[in-house]
């Protein structure tokens, strides 16, 4: 069955130091794999899109990367800030209906 | 910055009575989806819905569930008769498109908790 993995443990990282959170994927072939943000209580947020002929995007202090060989996406927040403490959720999507599929997200925790 | 919203922001409902959770999705979307959170676990699809008509629906989504727009600005989810497990958070969601390369919006949510 297709399953997403996401690391379930927080990642504790000093203020200033560049995140890295990891999204693996079996038994599936995203065709776009989107990356949001959720708020405790919140909905998502979305952040970034990659589609599967992408290696890599960039928004601000973000970057994603997609490696379909390796079925695994990473998502880096550089210089990172208190205020991006929340939780990180990786979807991806193959179909044509816009359904996505979340992993659990990881939380992230920026300390000052 | 136009958004999605949704309510009421908290239902409590008994087991077995019907409830209905609304959602305005963004004015220029066209493309609408209803997803839910257990406390604790991940976001899981529930429907997709376009052109008054689902494209997709999980198998969450039995016969007890039903989506509708009933005019041009609000989109909702009808349970039928609720059960214990249905308590979560539900999210809607909208989009330009579907599927790709849109985002997808989500609103505040509707936390609904059956006792």
């Amino acid at each position: 069955s297709q399953k997403i993995e996401q690391n379930s443990e927080a990642l504790n990282i000093q203020e200033g130091k560049t995140a890295t959170l990891t999204c693996n994927y079996t038994n599936y072939s995203p065709a776009y794999l989107q990356w949001y943000r959720q708020d405790p209580g919140r909905g998502p947020v979305f952040l970034l899109l990659i589609r599967e002929n992408e290696k890599e995007k960039r928004k601000e202090r973000l970057k994603v990367t997609f490696d379909t060989t390796l079925k695994q996406s990473l998502f880096h927040i550089t210089a990172s800030q208190p205020a991006d403490s929340a939780t990180y959720l990786c979807a991806l999507s193959s179909g044509n209906t816009g359904k996505l599929i979340f992993g659990q997200g990881t939380t992230l925790q920026v300390k000052p | 910055e136009p958004e999605v919203t949704q309510t009421p922001s908290h239902q409590v409902t008994q087991m077995g009575q019907e409830v209905i959770l609304r959602c305005v999705p963004i004015s220029n979307h066209l493309y609408f989806y209803w997803y839910r959170q257990i406390l604790g676990q991940k976001v899981e699809f529930l429907v997709s819905f376009y052109n008054n008509e689902i494209s997709e629906k999980s198998e969450i989504f039995d016969d007890q569930f039903s989506v509708e727009r009933p005019d041009g600005s609000n989109f909702t989810l009808k349970i039928r008769s609720t059960k214990l497990e249905d308590s979560a958070m539900y999210f809607c969601a909208s989009s330009e498109a579907q599927g790709v390369p849109y985002e997808q919006y989500f609103g505040p949510g509707t936390r609904l908790t059956v006792t």
